[in-house]
C-alpha cells in the first residue's frame, strides 16, 4: 500500500467550474497535511495547511480533512486556467520537524 | 518575503565525480531537509537536519550522500561518486517549528550525471 495515495489524473476542467482532487494516506499517526503546487520543471509551492478535521476555507481553495477516513482533498473553486499545474498532497507524522511523505501528484488542466 | 536559495539551478557531471548542492535556507528556520525527484516520479525525502546533526534520513541517502551545515547560512548536499540514477531534481527546503511545520522549498538544482 502506497504511504500517500492521490486521485489518478490527469483531470481536465473547463474554466470556472470546481476541481477536486483527493488523496488518502496510511499511516494513521499523520498529524499534519499540505497542499503544494507543483508547475513542470518548479519547486513545489504551499497551497493549503490542515491539521484539525472539516475544513479550511483560503479564497478559491478549500481542504477537507478527515482524518478517521485518513482521507484529504482539496477543491478549487472558479478554477482559472493559471490554475493548471501538478497538485501534490504531503503529509507528516508531527506538526515539527519531521518529514514531508508526498503522493505522485494529480496534474491539473483548466480548459479556457 | 524570506525564501530558500539553492546554487547552482543546473548542475552536469560526469559518472564517478563529487557534486556539491548548496542551500541558504530561509534565516530564523531551524529544521532543513533534501528532497530529490526523478524526472516524471513524486517527490522523495533524503535526509533532514536539525541542530548540526541529521534527525532522519532515508534508504535512498546511502554512504555516498552527506550533508553539512558548514556555517551559520549554508546547508549542502554532498554527493561523493555520482551515478546515472542520481539525475534528478534536488530540493532543499527548511521550516520553523513556530510554522506548523511547513516546509518551503526552494527553486531546486537541476543534476544531470553522464
Amino acid at each position: 500500500q502506497k504511504e500517500v495515495e492521490q486521485n489518478s489524473g490527469p483531470l481536465s476542467v473547463p474554466e470556472g467550474a470546481i476541481a477536486s482532487l483527493n488523496c488518502t494516506y496510511s499511516d494513521r499517526v499523520s498529524q499534519s497535511f499540505f497542499w503544494y503546487r507543483q508547475y513542470s520543471g518548479k519547486s513545489p509551492e504551499l497551497i493549503m495547511s490542515i491539521y484539525s478535521n472539516g475544513d479550511k476555507e483560503d479564497g478559491r481553495f478549500t481542504a477537507q480533512l478527515n482524518k478517521a477516513s485518513q482521507y484529504v482533498s482539496l477543491l478549487i473553486r472558479d478554477s482559472q486556467p493559471s490554475d493548471s499545474a501538478t497538485y501534490l498532497c504531503a503529509v507528516k507524522r508531527e506538526t515539527s520537524g519531521s518529514r514531508l511523505t508526498f503522493g505522485e501528484g494529480t496534474q491539473l488542466t483548466v480548459n479556457p | 518575503e524570506p525564501e530558500v536559495t539553492q546554487t547552482p539551478s543546473h548542475q552536469v557531471t560526469q559518472m564517478g565525480q563529487e557534486v556539491i548542492l548548496r542551500c541558504v535556507p530561509i534565516s530564523n528556520h531551524l529544521y532543513f531537509y533534501w528532497y530529490r525527484q526523478i524526472l516524471g516520479q513524486k517527490v522523495e525525502f533524503l535526509v533532514s537536519f536539525y541542530n548540526n546533526e541529521i534527525s532522519e534520513k532515508s534508504e535512498i541517502f546511502d554512504d555516498q550522500f552527506s550533508v553539512e551545515r558548514p556555517d551559520g547560512s549554508n546547508f549542502t548536499l554532498k554527493i561523493r561518486s555520482t551515478k546515472l540514477e542520481d539525475s534528478a531534481m534536488y530540493f532543499c527546503a527548511s521550516n520553523s517549528i513556530l510554522a506548523g511545520g511547513v516546509e518551503y522549498f526552494g527553486p531546486g538544482t537541476r543534476l544531470t550525471v553522464t
